[in-house]
């Protein structure tokens, strides 16, 4: 079946720095979604790119469907973005099934 | 605010316990699901309903017990859990289920001890 995979597993990063956050996956997909889960487990839907890139503010995310990769970028960081970062595809029987996460500390 | 909403918020349970998980959905969803977080470990699809009716059933021991009443409200029932099954307990709900661009909403969970 199909593998998701997300890099770094973990990042540590002062406030206001830029970050990068990458997910690859193994088979084509229609769909990507980005989560953030915050220290205190909720899971937010921060995207739904399956292609191309949008942007929320701070945050961006591009997916190149064709090279099987998706970014997530997180500009000026802030404490407040700290927490576990998501991505999650739909597999062929349309189970969505989710990477190991990066798990990211913004420092005062 | 996620208009998925949990409860409780944290569950400590005997091993002999009986309770039971809630989840009420308020975005007029038809699809409802349960997932396991484990420490260290990707999210695990539990069940799956949609209107209603379970679609899914990952191989999950049956001390886990779902029951869907209606398209708003989800419940898991836990019966002689063991320690290992301690972890965070996510209910989501989408649009429809199987389509694959279908986005999830997730309430906050609930943190289960077995002890």
């Amino acid at each position: 079946g199909i593998q998701v995979e997300q890099s770094p597993p973990d990042l540590i990063l002062q406030e206001g720095a830029n970050s990068t956050l990458r997910c690859n996956f193994s088979d084509s997909v229609n769909n990507l979604q980005w989560f953030h889960q915050n220290p205190w487990g909720q899971l937010i839907n921060l995207f739904y790119i399956p292609s191309g890139t949008k942007q929320n503010g701070r945050l961006s995310a591009t997916t190149v469907a064709t090279e099987r990769y998706s970014l997530l970028y997180i500009s000026s960081s802030q404490t407040t973005d700290s927490g576990v970062y998501f991505c999650a595809v739909p597999k062929r029987d349309d189970k969505i099934i989710f990477g190991k996460g990066t798990r990211l500390h913004i420092l005062p | 605010e996620t208009g998925v909403t949990q409860t409780p918020r944290h569950l400590v349970m005997g091993m002999t316990n009986k309770k039971s998980l809630k989840c009420e959905q308020h975005l007029g969803h038809n699809a409802m699901y349960w997932y396991k977080q484990s420490a260290k470990k990707p999210l695990e699809l539990m069940f799956v309903y949609s209107l209603e009716e379970r679609v899914e059933n990952n191989s999950v021991p049956s001390r886990f017990s779902p029951e869907c009443p209606n398209s708003s409200h989800l419940f898991l029932h836990l019966h002689t859990l063991q320690p290992e099954d301690s972890a965070l307990y996510l209910c989501a709900s989408s649009q429809e289920y199987g389509a694959t661009n279908e986005k999830l909403f997730f309430g906050s969970g609930t943190q289960l001890s077995v002890l």
